[in-house]
């Protein structure tokens, strides 16, 4: 069965550091990917995926992503954090369907001045 | 991308009553679905919302307990019957968006607690 595993609940940085959030995957065949954000009160919104071709993602709001079959991980970077950053953070595996797609348990990051 | 809403955006509700959740889209969507996140935990999918039949429920989800109805491609409501504090969580609808696929769409969430 397919897992997703985020080993920080919860991360700290300073705003203009840079940020890296870890995700390991466990699937038997190549998986799509997802990273979203939750901010308070918010629904989830997609950061980027990754279905195939470049292993460096770009997605939206400055982040990127990449995938490295041989670590089974798909770590989001972001080079240097806003305040408005400060949400929760969900990778997702799945086999491209929906209906099969899990969540990791997330990663609260705060930004401090 | 498409404009989710969801009514109520969070409620309080007393053991053993029921409450109806409802999830609003901006365009015609094929795919729509419920989810529950609870306190502290990830996203477990309930249930694909399907237009014009019945839903399509998860191992441990019961069209008892959430009953879906979907009568256009635009809504969906998901009900939270019998409700016990163990029901207190974020209930999300996403949808998956024709040209996008495999990548879902989230609505604002309902935020329940039960009593």
């Amino acid at each position: 069965a397919q897992s997703v595993t985020q080993p920080d609940i919860h991360i700290t940085v300073s705003e203009g550091a840079s940020l890296e959030l870890r995700c390991n995957y466990s699937y038997g065949a190549t998986p799509y990917l997802f990273w979203y954000v939750q901010s308070p009160g918010q629904g989830l919104q997609l950061l980027l995926k990754y279905f195939s071709g470049d292993t460096l993602v770009q997605g939206i709001k400055g982040f990127e992503a990449e995938f490295k079959r041989s670590q089974s991980s798909f770590n989001l970077r972001k080079p240097s954090v806003h305040w408005s950053d400060a949400a929760e953070y969900f990778c997702a595996v799945g086999p491209g369907g929906y209906q099969k797609v899990t969540f990791g348990t997330g990663t609260k990051l705060q930004v401090i001045p | 991308s498409a404009v989710i809403s969801q009514k109520p955006s969070r409620d309080i509700c007393q053991r053993g009553t029921s409450l109806t959740i409802q999830c609003q889209v901006d365009s015609q969507v094929t795919m729509m679905f419920w989810y529950r996140q609870q306190p502290g935990q990830s996203l477990t999918l309930i249930a694909t919302a399907n237009q014009g039949s019945e839903a399509t429920y998860e191992s441990g989800f019961v069209i008892d307990k959430f009953p879906i109805s979907r009568p256009n491609l635009t809504f969906s409501t998901l009900t939270v019957s019998n409700m016990s504090p163990e029901d207190s969580s974020i209930y999300l609808c996403s949808v998956e968006l024709a040209g996008g696929p495999d990548t879902q769409y989230f609505g604002p969430g309902t935020r329940l607690t039960v009593l």
